[in-house]
């Protein structure tokens, strides 16, 4: 079964501060696909990122960036120089499609950017 | 207009009614889905619809029913509503040529009372 694990329910970090948040998979899937979401206080979903497992290439977008690594089943989230807009509950999902059927979520962790 | 549209954004209903939260877009896929959010449980799968012909249950489909009405709507009632059904629900859709895994409406917020 897959499954996905964010181990930090809530993280709290003085603007301008780095802060990574974790993500562990499991599944037996040889192919398959991680993303990124971010929820920020309205509510609404927001697409950050998608990698196949075939790509452990780490991703830069600007402040964002992602380290894949299969030997551990990580999917870790960097944000770096943190900003107050940054505030929001991130999720990490799988699926075993590119196009997201049947996405498994994490929990998902909580960031507040203080000022 | 969004792209994927649900109504109502929020609602409060009593326990024991019969509500219906709907779902369309406009991004022409063929795959709808319903979840629901819980504090630390993250998105769970209700429903999902690969075409108007197809509906098939998620990991939580107890106490929901749904209604593939055209490819661009897909609505969830929940039968006869009580208070653990509170939560924050949300449609999505997605496509094989979308790079973007889900297209996620808004939400809507149910309170059950």
């Amino acid at each position: 079964a897959q499954k996905v694990t964010q181990a930090q329910t809530e993280i709290s970090v003085v603007e301008k501060e780095d802060v990574t948040l974790d993500c562990v998979y499991e599944t037996r899937d040889t192919t398959y696909y991680l993303f990124w979401y971010k929820q920020p206080p309205s509510g609404e979903l927001v697409f950050l990122i998608r990698r196949n497992s075939f790509d452990e290439q780490n991703e830069i977008s600007g402040r964002y960036s992602w380290n894949f690594q299969k030997s551990t089943s990580s999917f870790n989230f960097t944000i770096t120089a943190s900003q107050v807009v940054d505030s929001a509950v991130y999720f990490c999902a799988l699926s075993e499609f590119a196009y997201g059927q049947n996405f498994v979520f994490g929990p998902g962790t909580r960031l507040s950017v203080l000022p | 207009d969004a792209d994927v549209t649900q109504t109502p954004r929020n609602r409060i209903t009593k326990t024991g009614k019969r509500i219906m939260l709907e779902c369309s877009q406009t991004k022409g896929h063929d795959r709808m889905y319903w979840y629901r959010q819980d504090p630390g449980l993250g998105l769970r799968l209700i429903y999902y619809s690969f075409d108007v012909k197809d509906i098939n249950k998620g990991e939580i489909s107890d106490g929901y029913s749904v209604s593939r009405q055209a490819q661009a709507k897909f609505s969830l009632s929940l039968e006869s509503a009580i208070p653990n059904q509170t939560a924050l629900y949300f449609c999505a859709t997605s496509d094989l040529d979308s790079d973007y895994g889900y297209t996620f409406g808004s939400g809507t917020r149910l309170t059950v009372v």
